[in-house]
């Protein structure tokens, strides 16, 4: 079964960018669509945005300014960058792979991984 | 933007209990509207998928209705495993949203 794993570094200086992977196991990332959702402590969910198998990524455009999504069929993974980072940045972030039949209703999820912007 | 109204914030009940959650929209979503449990230090999980589709082994307890702007979580008898934070998500126009999640807690 598909499994997915976040990765990237845990602190991230204000201003800098912030870069994450996520690896695709037990199937191709050349189907289906791709997304990223972040969490800050305490709090709920946001959808930061998405790159489809085939046509043009889709972003939250509260981000979209910041944010680029891509993959890198090689290597079964896809990406989130986030530039110009603030403290407000901090969160867990996940990646999540949609429900066949749907773009938006998520049924894989990374396990997440914490990103603290601090100097 | 499509505004969304998640509720109640909080709620306590006790093991057997239904217990129903709301989720409304300023628009109509048809039916592109999802839910999600997330237990502490956990990933989300799909529960609830198109408004009334129980997503691959999630227990019948959970049952979910609506179209347009409003939906219902509903959990015909609360289970112990069932104490969580609940989110609606929309799906339809971006961008996709979520509620402000629902903690159901122990009474």
């Amino acid at each position: 079964q598909v499994q997915l794993q976040e990765s990237g570094p845990g602190l991230v200086k204000p201003s800098e960018t912030l870069s994450l992977t996520c690896t695709v196991s037990g199937g191709s990332i050349s189907t289906y669509s791709w997304t990223w959702i972040r969490q800050p402590p305490g709090k709920g969910l946001e959808w930061i945005g998405y790159i489809p198998y085939s046509g043009t990524t889709n972003y939250n455009p509260s981000l979209t300014s910041r944010v680029t999504i891509s993959v890198e069929k090689s290597k079964n993974q896809f990406s989130l960058e986030l530039t110009s980072v603030t403290a407000a940045d901090t969160a867990v972030y996940y990646c999540a792979r949609p429900l066949g039949g749907t773009n938006d209703a998520f049924d894989i999820w990374g396990q997440g991984t914490m990103v603290t912007v601090s100097s | 933007d499509i505004q969304m109204t998640q509720s109640p914030s909080s709620l306590s009940a006790s093991v057997g209990d239904r217990v129903t959650i709301t989720c409304r929209t300023s628009q109509n979503i048809f039916r592109y509207l999802h839910w999600y449990q997330q237990k502490p230090g956990k990933a989300p999980k799909l529960l609830i998928y198109a408004a009334s589709n129980l997503q691959s082994g999630v227990p019948s307890r959970f049952s979910g209705s609506g179209s347009g702007t409003d939906f219902t979580l509903t959990i015909s008898s609360l289970q112990p495993e069932d104490f969580a934070t609940y989110y609606c998500q929309r799906g339809y126009i971006i961008p996709w949203t979520f509620g402000q999640g629902t903690k159901v807690e122990i009474k």
